[in-house]
């Protein structure tokens, strides 16, 4: 098994330009989240999902939009990017509501 | 969910045990302790969970008082590869929650 996959790792961005995170798992896992993580702090919870067409708020929602059509993908998008919005972001997921968490690699987001 | 406090900061000798503390005053009973532990900027690693019990695994120890309210991860031959932040967080297993990551301890082993 892969795990939870992210791409990209690096991504670069002008305010304003649009752009989707993506994360996949192959491990059927039904919740799926996503988290960002500013320098010196801790993960913050954007969305998650309970499973497949179900998506809720996090902590940080604002300024991103999610959908999960499939127990594997879960994407997180960003309509409009702001400097804002420069992060790591972390998707994760878990068997099911509330087990332990699988964390992906991260992806670095500079948006200039 | 109950919140959790951890010191920000501790280091540790290696080859020595390290002892991560944790307090989770508001714990409620149904809510488990779980620990994860973040390498440089890798994504976050699951490390043990308990509810009452001590638990052990291949990786730690984790030691929970008697009435709930804190705990301690042990890390009993701690090597320069366990230095990491540690994340102490308390979630109700199969229920509705946000699960929320603090600042953690960052753990610091020298040689």
């Amino acid at each position: 098994n892969a795990g939870v996959t992210q791409t990209p790792k690096f991504q670069v961005l002008k305010t304003g330009q649009s752009m989707t995170l993506q994360c996949a798992q192959d491990m059927n896992h039904e919740y799926m989240s996503w988290y960002r993580q500013d320098p010196g702090m801790g993960l913050r919870l954007i969305h998650y999902s309970v499973g497949a067409g179900i998506t809720d708020q996090g902590e940080v929602p604002n300024g991103y939009n999610v959908s999960r059509s499939t127990t594997e993908d879960f994407p997180l998008r960003l309509l409009s990017a702001a400097p804002s919005q420069t992060s790591v972001y972390f998707c994760a997921s878990s068997l099911s509501y509330g087990e332990k968490l699988f964390f992906g690699s991260g992806t670095q987001l500079s948006v200039l | 969910d109950a919140k959790t406090t951890q010191p920000p900061s501790m280091d540790c000798a290696e080859g020595r045990a390290a002892n991560l503390p944790c307090n989770h005053s508001t714990i409620s009973g149904n809510e488990y302790v779980y620990w994860y532990r973040q390498i440089h900027s890798q994504g976050p690693q699951y490390i043990i969970h308990g509810l009452k019990n001590n638990e052990t695994n291949e990786m730690a120890s984790l030691i929970i008082t008697e009435d709930r309210k804190s705990s301690t991860l042990i890390l009993p031959h701690a090597t320069l590869r366990d230095t990491a932040v540690y994340y102490c967080i308390v979630r109700v297993s199969g229920g509705s929650y946000i699960p929320t990551f603090g600042r953690g301890t960052s753990l610091i082993v020298h040689p």
